[in-house]
């Protein structure tokens, strides 16, 4: 059911960049605009970017989120502990009815 | 404080029904169009239906046509699901989102529910 594929995990040492990316199709990130949503264990999903690269307030500017053509993807700089989730992306999707879909999640781990 | 919670989850046989709440305080609810979306264990998200802010316009993901309907109550402030002919593969935890601009930036914690004789 996904349409969207991302990298089952990545990780990095405290202070690093990482990066997740995400692959979608031109119905629907190729023609729509993209959101990241993270999840700790056992939580709720939370919005972190919006309309591409837009951060919610509360959200800190380590995070980041860009697009090109039919992929996107988000950036964690100055990675922390508390940044261990997993991370999705989701896109408006034209072929399907204006369904929503969303990535396939990608597993942050701190090292 | 901008609040969704949900509600009505449980353990069901195959082939029954259950219907989930969500309620919705701290926001205008009738301005907003609401959504579900589900997380069977250990996978990912999937978008299960969506509604508009009146409640005139619905649209269900393939997977649960026919089976599920969306609905909702303004005067209430509450959105629901009404979930008929359930399967093993309808066991997830649920959670009611709210739509805003392109995003869903208000999740409720979700409720689970679990098919299974």
């Amino acid at each position: 059911q996904s349409v969207l594929t991302q990298p089952p995990s990545a990780s990095g040492t405290p202070g690093q960049r990482v990066t997740i990316s995400c692959s979608g199709s031109s119905s629907n990130i190729g023609s729509n605009t993209v959101n990241w949503y993270q999840q700790l264990p056992g939580t709720a999903p939370k919005l972190l970017i919006y309309s591409n690269n837009q951060r919610p307030s509360g959200v800190p500017d380590r995070f980041s989120g860009s697009k090109s053509g039919t992929s996107a993807s988000l950036a964690i700089s100055g990675l922390q502990s508390e940044d261990e989730a997993d991370y999705y992306c989701a896109a408006w999707d034209d072929s399907l009815n204006g369904q929503r879909v969303f990535g396939t999640g990608t597993k942050v781990t701190v090292l | 404080e901008v609040q969704l919670v949900e509600s009505g989850g449980g353990l069901v046989q195959p082939g029954g029904s259950l219907r989930l709440s969500c309620a919705a305080s701290g926001f205008t609810f009738s301005s907003y169009w609401m959504h579900w979306v589900r997380q069977a264990p250990g996978k990912g998200l999937v978008w299960v239906s969506r509604i508009n802010s009146d409640g005139s316009s619905t649209n269900n993901a393939d997977s649960v046509k026919g089976r599920f309907t969306i609905s909702r109550d303004n005067a209430k402030n509450t959105l629901y699901l009404q979930m008929n002919s359930l399967r093993a593969e309808d066991t997830a935890v649920y959670y009611c989102a709210r739509k805003a601009d392109d995003a869903f930036d208000i999740w409720g914690q979700g409720t689970m529910v679990t098919v299974s004789s």
